[in-house]
């Protein structure tokens, strides 16, 4: 069973920083690109960023380029967004969500995983 | 780069088939075939119910279905049930941002 676990979710002050962690198991983790998605309280979703399997191709939303980083640890099985300088508008559920390809995008997302608040506050 | 326009809400009673719209423009929804459509109950892991504009993943039932006019893709339940109520969100690549989302569209079978 395909399994998708978030972690790393907090209260921080705005500026502050945060890693999000999305464990993966149930499938061959090094087969597919990876993507966090986030929904901001009573908003729709936000793409966030792209990783492809081997991470030869990373994107990033404008909202975030330069603020965050997305990377992967195959042995682990584990995506991760590294979330510097936030903002109150970074407050959202982030999740990760399996990309159906491996070294580019299909654009659609087969499983996600339940997410992890993120919340900017003072 | 503008989020794609979805209702806020659609309502149906049970058997009867509605439809969600999801309007984007000639840079995304208008011209790729890459509209993908996600249903979501609160607090759970969004689900994948339409992907490339019309595909159905094995396991989604046969009552959910999409499609696409110029820069409107559409997803259609039909024989609408109790457990289908939730909210729903279309997605599109855009050559610009990569990918854009709808506002989402709560479903409410009464």
């Amino acid at each position: 069973e395909v399994q998708l676990v978030e972690s790393g979710g907090a209260l921080v002050q705005p500026g502050g920083s945060l890693r999000l962690t999305c464990a993966a198991s149930g499938f061959t983790f090094i087969s597919y690109s990876m993507n966090w998605v986030r929904q901001a309280p009573g908003k729709g979703l936000e793409w966030v960023s792209y990783i492809s399997s081997t991470s030869d191709s990373i994107y990033y939303a404008d909202s975030v380029k330069g603020r965050f980083t997305i990377s992967r640890d195959n042995a682990k099985s584990s995506l991760y967004l590294q979330m510097n300088s936030l903002r109150d508008e970074d407050t959202a559920v982030y999740y990760c969500a399996r990309d159906r390809c491996s070294s580019s995008s299909c654009y659609w997302f087969d499983f996600w995983g339940q997410g992890t608040l993120v919340t900017v506050s003072s | 780069h503008s989020a794609l326009t979805q209702p806020a809400s659609v309502s149906g009673s049970p058997g009867q088939s509605i439809t969600i719209s999801c309007t984007g423009s000639s840079s995304d929804v208008g011209s790729y075939n890459l509209v993908s459509w996600y249903q979501h109950y609160p607090g759970k892991a969004p689900k994948l119910m339409i992907y490339d504009d019309s595909k159905r993943p094995s396991g989604v039932s046969d009552r959910f279905s999409g499609s696409k006019s110029g820069n409107t893709a559409s997803l259609t339940i039909s024989g609408l049930q109790a457990e289908d109520e939730a909210d729903y969100h279309c997605c599109s690549y855009a050559h610009s941002t990569n990918l854009v989302f709808g506002g989402g569209t709560k479903l409410t079978v009464l």
